[in-house]
């Protein structure tokens, strides 16, 4: 079992280029969440899916986009990266769409912005 | 922001001591998850503890929760130098899906 996928692992990109990072689970959760570590901050919540169809946005949502594409699959798009998005992005996913699950996460996306 | 504090934001012991991190929040929660990240890493769930629990053990880990306080505790027992890593609280917030994370504690177990 894979888990959570996330890809690419490390990319650099110049302030105003765009790109997505992808993400796949093959553990048929409905749930999916992008998160972003930067030092000092633990993790924050950039959009969640709490189901095929539906996303919401997190505690810092701007500046980036989401598609669920299907269960399996959640991106997170940078449609015009700023020097401030380069951090740590986690994809994370959940079996339950409640308050209950834990989350399992993928080892991350490395992103700089220059 | 909604986001749990914890302390010591870093800790540094010797192999064979206890370690207690502390988690603080302010919103009315139904669990509390304790996750661990390794260096470069993603994160891995440890523990999870109901509001209705106080307190929880699993292997050389133990949880206890007050929400009176608003607090929780994780205790790692006969620490190892492969415990050294960051430790991170966790709890739903915004009505269901949002898993807020507090700030993390780095520890170090030391030979």
């Amino acid at each position: 079992n894979a888990g959570v996928t996330q890809t690419p692992k490390f990319q650099v990109l110049k302030t105003g280029q765009s790109m997505a990072l992808q993400c796949a689970q093959d553990m048929n959760h409905n749930s999916m969440y992008w998160y972003r570590q930067d030092p000092g901050m633990g993790l924050r919540l950039i959009y969640y899916s709490a189901s095929e169809g539906t996303t919401d946005k997190g505690e810092v949502p701007n500046g980036y986009n989401v598609s669920r594409l299907n269960k399996r699959e959640f991106s997170l798009r940078l449609e015009s990266a700023a020097p401030s998005q380069t951090s740590v992005y986690f994809c994370a996913s959940s079996g339950t769409s409640g308050r209950v699950g834990e989350l399992f996460f993928g080892e991350g996306s490395r992103l700089t912005v220059l | 922001s909604q986001q749990g504090e914890e302390d010591p934001q870093a800790l540094s012991i010797q192999e064979g001591e206890n370690a207690t991190m502390n988690c603080s929040y302010k919103t009315s929660i139904n669990n509390l998850q304790w996750y661990r990240q390794n260096s470069g890493r993603g994160l891995v769930h440890l523990i999870l503890i109901r509001s209705n629990e106080r307190e929880k053990h699993s292997g050389r880990l133990r949880v206890t929760l007050d929400t009176s306080k608003k607090s929780s505790s994780l205790l790692i027992t006969a620490s190892r130098a492969a415990d050294t890593a960051s430790y991170f609280c966790a709890f739903f917030t915004g009505g269901g899906n949002k898993l807020t994370f507090g700030t993390g504690t780095q520890l170090k177990v030391e030979l």
